[in-house]
């Protein structure tokens, strides 16, 4: 079966713009998980999605940060105001249900804000 | 309090050496799970194994092994004839039952030279 997909797999952005990120978790999947790794740098975890609720959203460093999921499914990650420190490779995850499920990663988004 | 170390930065070997990579953990959880991931150049994580707190069997997989030992808190990563193809981070993670979310070491950048 298909595994976690993202898209873009690339971004350049202007320092200012607004971007979107998405995440297309496996099928069935009811958990999501949006982590940033920065270059060299561990994981570093942003928000956690159980259907379409945010029991936990503590990662995420500012207000430009806002995440959604809908129909229990694709979930998009918005940065506005983009800041030169936010370039990151963004990397979502699924897993069956939250806690101790494994996850499975998709292959991220490389962000450049310049 | 949770947290995973892996005091391992960085490691280099030669081709065919056996590897250790280490991974401490930290939780007040009785219930808790462990996991390893891979991380090649391509980005991409790669989910290798899930082991819970309740079963201290090693776990043999082919050239990899684990070795779960809950009185030193360790759960341990070994490589045997290592090869090129290795070369790769390494994560070490942790879910406890009192949270949502992984708990992640910061790595171990594994390169195993020719």
């Amino acid at each position: 079966g298909a595994g976690v997909s993202q898209s873009p797999s690339n971004k350049v952005t202007e320092k200012g713009k607004d971007v979107e990120l998405r995440c297309d978790p496996i099928s069935g999947h009811t958990a999501l998980y949006w982590y940033r790794q920065s270059l060299g740098q561990g994981l570093e975890f942003l928000i956690y999605f159980q259907g379409n609720s945010a029991p936990d959203k503590s990662g995420l460093p500012s207000d430009r940060f806002s995440a959604e999921r809908t129909g229990g499914s694709v979930s998009t990650l918005t940065i506005q105001r983009t800041q030169q420190e936010d370039s990151a490779v963004y990397l979502c995850a699924s897993s069956l249900a939250g806690g101790p499920e494994t996850q499975y990663f998709g292959p991220g988004t490389r962000l450049l804000v310049l | 309090a949770q947290k995973v170390t892996q005091a391992q930065t960085e490691i280099s070997v030669v081709e065919k050496e056996d590897v250790t990579l280490d991974c401490v953990y930290e939780t007040r959880d009785t219930t808790y799970y462990l996991f390893w991931y891979k991380q090649p150049p391509s980005g991409e994580l790669v989910f290798l194994i899930r082991r819970n707190s309740f079963d201290e069997q090693n776990e043999i997989s082919g050239r990899y092994s684990w070795n779960f030992q809950k009185s030193t808190s360790s759960f341990n990563f070994t490589i045997t004839a290592s090869q090129v193809v290795d070369s790769a981070v390494y994560f070490c993670a942790l879910s406890a039952s009192s949270i949502s979310k992984l708990i992640w070491g910061l790595g171990t950048s594994l390169a195993v030279n020719p």
